[in-house]
């Protein structure tokens, strides 16, 4: 079955430490992959998606992921991260059709 | 911007009864979505929805029905509440496209009595 997996379920962060968040899924087909972000009292929102193309995207805020496809991982990463980051991550993988599978989400604290 | 609204940020509701949630957006998408999000499970989509007055299960609809009459609007129905359907509720829609990112409401929190 289709899944996504995502690493951690909760990370501790000092300010300006450095973040990598990882996420891998099962599919062996053509993939689009998203990062959404939801913090605290709000909505979830898109923070960077992948189509095609250049392997490293940016999206909002600082943040890259990198979609490796011979590890089927799409990863996010932050090279310094702020007390604002505090958030919840998910991860999400569209296979196909109408149907976007996501990650379990994984909770980041970033203490100030 | 795109808006979806759902109707109520937090619901109590009692054992057995009807529960309605209400869900609009504001682009003309046309596909909508429900999904209902737990700790540590993610988001699961319960319902969704391609056109006016079409429908497709998705992958936790036990215990769930929805209703698209109009384009702008989604609801989800619990048709006899129980206290395992306590969980958080997200709306979601996307444009024609079925691989656009989704644009999502802020949730309605249900709590079950």
């Amino acid at each position: 079955a289709q899944s996504v997996s995502q690493h951690n379920h909760h990370v501790i962060l000092s300010e300006a430490a450095s973040l990598e968040l990882g996420c891998n899924y099962s599919y062996g087909g053509t993939v689009n992959l998203f990062w959404y972000v939801q913090y605290p009292g709000q909505h979830l929102q898109l923070l960077l998606k992948y189509f095609s193309g250049d392997p490293l995207v940016k999206g909002i805020k600082g943040f890259e992921a990198e979609f490796i496809k011979s590890k089927f991982s799409f990863n996010l990463r932050k090279p310094s991260v702020q007390w604002s980051d505090t958030a919840e991550y998910f991860c999400a993988v569209h296979t196909g059709g109408f149907k976007t599978i996501f990650g379990a989400g994984t909770r980041l604290f970033v203490k100030a | 911007d795109v808006k979806v609204t759902q109707s109520s940020r937090y619901l109590v509701k009692r054992t057995g009864e009807k529960v309605f949630l209400e869900c609009v957006q504001d682009m003309d998408h046309e596909n909508m979505f429900w999904y209902r999000q737990d700790p540590g499970l993610g988001l699961r989509l319960i319902y969704f929805s391609y056109d006016v007055k079409m429908k497709e299960k998705g992958d936790i609809p036990e215990g769930y029905s929805v209703s698209r009459e109009k384009k702008e609007r989604f609801s989800l129905i619990l048709e006899s509440a129980s206290t395992n359907q306590t969980s958080m509720y997200l709306c979601a829609s996307i444009p024609d496209s079925s691989n656009q990112p989704q644009h999502f409401g802020d949730g309605t929190r249900l709590s079950i009595l």
